[in-house]
């Protein structure tokens, strides 16, 4: 399967507890989007790397949150100290944008769905 | 700040009818538009990508559009199926920038009744 991988696809976790979702791309893409989605809604922008550099943080981001992408591949999003307003899907997305191919259309993972008791 | 919506927020249909969901933003500044399907408690499928410089995208019986001067798209749904039941959501990538993060709407829940 060569498609974005992401684990796990459930997390059930109570407050306060520390939570990390592991997103893997497609292999030769060099961009990494996070999402998040709550019922009912559009996902919202988390954040973003291109390579392994994190180029945007979303304001919704707040402390608690920390993203990685250490060697430009695989990319991890920890949460810290879980709040229940913490439940949603979190989605990852990877791209491919370079000089030669400007559409970087945009391909998504399963999602980790998160609950926080 | 960009603003997507869709419309109608529900549709249900009779297998077999050609449809229409709706897309607008706010913002004509745009890099591309994507259509998306997402089932229930599902990740996001891509159906159609549409490049701010081209007028439409066809796929099987989909076929979208784009009106980047009136901040419009539109999917159509030929000879609908009840497998096309899902959620449809439109997403902007805008232009501020270079990360072509998404902006979404809040998608359109299709029913096409057997």
């Amino acid at each position: 399967d060569t498609g974005v991988s992401q684990d796990p696809r459930h997390k059930i976790t109570k407050r306060g507890q520390n939570v990390t979702f592991r997103c893997d791309p497609i292999s030769e893409h060099n961009r990494l989007y996070w999402y998040r989605q709550t019922l009912g809604q559009g996902p919202e922008f988390l954040t973003y790397f291109q390579n392994e550099a994190q180029l945007e943080k979303s304001r919704l981001l707040s402390d608690r949150f920390s993203a990685e992408r250490p060697k430009g591949s695989f990319s991890t999003l920890e949460i810290q100290r879980t709040e229940q307003g913490d439940s949603a899907m979190y989605l990852c997305a990877s791209s491919l944008a370079n000089s030669g191919r400007a559409y970087n259309e945009q391909f998504f993972g399963p999602g980790t769905r998160l609950t926080v008791l | 700040k960009q603003e997507v919506t869709q419309i109608p927020a529900a549709l249900s249909v009779p297998e077999g009818e050609n449809l229409v969901l709706n897309c607008s933003f706010t913002d004509s500044a745009i890099y591309n538009l994507q259509w998306f399907r997402q089932d229930p408690g599902k990740g996001l499928t891509s159906l159609l990508l549409i490049q701010s410089s081209q007028r439409e995208q066809t796929s099987g019986r989909l076929n979208a559009s784009l009106d980047k001067s009136s901040g419009r798209s539109t999917l159509y749904i030929a000879a609908s199926q009840p497998g096309d039941s899902a959620t449809y959501l439109c997403a902007v990538s805008g232009g501020a920038g270079n990360n072509r993060k998404l902006i979404w709407g809040l998608g359109t829940s299709l029913a096409v009744n057997p």
